[in-house]
């Protein structure tokens, strides 16, 4: 199963650009990055997923470089109902999500 | 509501007492899974079903541990002889066989094991 790596904690001003970096270097070629997002005491929350192309929702951006071996997950204009653990998963053929520690990100005002 | 809802929200034991929580996933969605979260750190898998299939279970889940989804749509987690080590919140997630948007997260069962 890849493995993914992201950094503890991140602050970000309210309005700016969140950027949340993954390496997932041993992610396989039919293995899909997933992000998520978990408020405090709520369940996960589905946020995007990609396979090899950027993608873009209603909530963020996913970029994805070319040789699969990293990720960004951007929120345009942070606010601090984003204030969050954000998990960077890959998705395996056994369809199980392996959850990291994740990256905190905590929205100034 | 159509979202995934787990019962009860919270639940206080004491060691060696039996406890069983509920999931009622999406309606539509083939498969359900089981995973616990301690605190500082992501979920951990337990177990999924497809239909009432038990397919997989993670090495986490102990003896004491059983899943069940009998007429594949709510399934029950059962934890025997509780231990404070179990103490954790107790999420459920369903999803499509199709995946698309991969899972859907309940809003977790809190397990206090005094």
């Amino acid at each position: 199963d890849a493995k993914t790596t992201q950094p503890t904690s991140m602050d970000c001003a309210e309005g700016r650009a969140a950027n949340l970096p993954c390496n997932h270097s041993t992610i396989s070629g039919n293995e899909y990055v997933y992000w998520y997002r978990q408020i405090h005491s709520q369940g996960p929350q589905y946020i995007i997923h990609g396979l090899k192309n950027n993608e873009t929702n209603e909530m963020a951006s996913l970029i994805i470089t070319e040789d699969r071996k990293s990720s960004t997950l951007i929120l345009p204009h942070a606010t601090l109902r984003d204030t969050a653990v954000y998990y960077c998963i890959v998705l395996n053929t056994g369809n199980q999500f392996y959850f990291g520690t994740g990256t905190s990100l905590t929205v100034i005002p | 509501d159509t979202g995934v809802s787990q019962d009860p929200r919270h639940k206080i034991t004491k060691r060696g007492q039996n406890v069983t929580f509920r999931c009622d996933p999406i309606s539509e969605h083939n498969r359900l899974y089981w995973y616990r979260q301690t605190l500082g750190q992501g979920p951990e898998f337990l177990t999924y079903f497809q239909n009432e299939a038990q397919l997989e279970k993670s090495r986490l889940l102990s003896d004491r541990f059983s899943a069940e989804r009998p007429k594949g749509s709510f399934s029950t987690l059962e934890i025997q002889r509780t231990e404070q080590g179990d103490s954790a919140m107790y999420l459920c997630a369903s999803r499509t066989l199709a995946g698309g948007k991969g899972q859907f997260f309940g809003p977790g069962t809190r397990l206090t094991v005094l």
